[in-house]
């Protein structure tokens, strides 16, 4: 199975932060990339896809590269509705893999 | 808009049995494959099976092979997690979850989520 691991696994920023996070594969997996956000009580949002895409209706501010093995989820000026946990997918075979998260907190 | 709406979850005692629903509207249900996901606290996201648009086809994790079934039924828009001799440690939140495109197989990112429904497996 393919592993994936984010880091850093929790990371405080103020509003209007750039930040980035990374996720690395354990094998090369091409762009079958993607990138969540998670909140306590929300349904999970599908933010990136094929590493760089972004998904309809989420915001400019998101940003995502990388191929191979590795890739990074760059948010280029944080806000408020922000501040949620991030999740890498590697969708390239199965068994489907996920990072462990990303937690995103307010300074 | 496209929803997936979960049911079924609930308390257990381990080495019994539970199914799990998801009801989808907004979307060609049968055009698409599902996935079932789920969470926990400690170990985040888990990916637990995937069934194709015509059911012909279906994927799972290692951990639950031989104990889980997904189904799906195109005419009710419904899609299946029939769950036997759980244990502990597949207590978690289940999530039902779209495929974004037309793939057979679960190569694929998901596009939508239900809102997730808790399966607790205690004596």
């Amino acid at each position: 199975d393919i592993q994936m691991t984010q880091s850093p696994s929790s990371l405080s920023a103020s509003i209007g932060d750039r930040v980035t996070i990374t996720c690395r594969a354990s094998q090369g997996i091409s762009n079958y990339l993607a990138w969540y956000q998670l909140k306590p009580g929300k349904v999970p949002k599908l933010l990136i896809y094929a590493a760089s895409t972004l998904h309809s209706g989420v915001p400019s501010r998101f940003g995502g590269s990388g191929s191979g093995t590795d890739f990074t989820l760059t948010i280029s000026s944080l806000q408020p509705e922000d501040f949620a946990t991030y999740s890498c997918q590697n969708y390239n075979s199965a068994p489907i893999t996920f990072g462990q998260g990303t937690r995103l907190e307010i300074k | 808009q496209v929803q997936l709406v979960e049911s079924g979850g609930g308390v257990v005692q381990p080495g019994r049995s539970l199914r799990l629903s998801c009801v989808a509207s907004g979307f060609t249900f049968s055009s698409y494959g599902m996935h079932w996901v789920r969470q926990t606290p400690g170990k985040g996201l888990e990916w637990v099976t995937f069934i194709s648009y015509d059911g012909s086809n279906e994927e799972y994790v290692d951990s639950v092979k031989g104990r889980f079934t997904i189904s799906r039924d195109n005419s009710m828009n419904t899609v299946y997690l029939q769950m036997n001799s759980l244990r502990a440690e597949d207590t978690a939140v289940y999530y039902c979850a779209k495929s974004r495109g037309y793939t057979y197989g679960p190569e694929e990112s998901f596009d939508y989520w239900g809102q997730g429904t808790l399966v607790s497996v205690s004596s």
